[in-house]
């Protein structure tokens, strides 16, 4: 069956320093993938898009990879920041605009 | 812009009773959808509108739940009767009709069942 991993630990880093949070799929095709932020007691935030032509894409300090070969993404925050602190969520998307979630990773960045 | 509107915010009702959440997206999004998040894990599709139209409902417990696009604008989702296992995080989305463009959520409707 279709599966989305997300690392189901929490990601703790030092600010200033780049997090890395991996989405990993398996018996799946996407054309493209997204990455969202989510706080506690809020709807998920879109970021970033990425389609299964494209290698990577960036977006001011964040960083996002898609290899359809090892049926991965990476998402880079780079500089991290306190306010980074939040809950991020890779869904994959196939045509028709149908999304799968994963559980998310929650990401904590010390001062 | 306004973002997506969702009421109400919260909801407390016991096993059995019914209940209704509504959903304004974006203005001029044409897709909307309904998720379910239960704590902890990632948000479920419930059902997707293209305009008035159904796209997916595969995972919508029909039996017990529907929904509806009025005039390809607002929305309904409606849960008749409640069961313990359906307290969640009730979130709509909308998004254009263009694959480069991401989903925008609405805060969401926390549901508790009793």
């Amino acid at each position: 069956s279709q599966k989305i991993e997300q690392n189901s630990e929490a990601l703790n880093i030092q600010e200033g320093k780049t997090a890395t949070l991996t989405c990993n799929y398996t018996n799946y095709s996407p054309a493209y993938l997204q990455w969202y932020r989510q706080d506690p007691g809020r709807g998920p935030v879109f970021l970033l898009l990425i389609r299964e032509n494209e290698k990577e894409k960036r977006k001011e300090r964040l960083k996002v990879t898609f290899d359809t070969t090892l049926k991965q993404s990476l998402f880079h925050i780079t500089a991290s920041q306190p306010a980074d602190s939040a809950t991020y969520l890779c869904a994959l998307g196939a045509g028709g605009f149908k999304t799968i979630f994963g559980a998310g990773t929650r990401l904590f960045v010390k001062a | 812009e306004a973002g997506v509107a969702q009421s109400p915010r919260y909801k407390i009702i016991e096993k059995r009773q019914s209940v209704a959440f509504w959903c304004n997206p974006i203005s001029g999004h044409a897709t909307l959808y309904w998720y379910q998040q239960i704590l902890g894990q990632g948000p479920k599709l419930l059902i997707q509108f293209q305009n008035n139209g159904v796209v997916d409902d595969s995972q919508l417990p029909k039996d017990r739940f529907s929904a509806e696009r009025l005039k390809g604008v607002d929305s309904t989702l409606k849960i008749q009767p409640a069961k313990l296992e359906d307290s969640a995080v009730y979130l709509c989305a909308s998004s254009p009709f263009r694959e480069n463009w991401g989903q925008y959520f609405g805060p969401g409707t926390r549901l508790t069942v009793t």
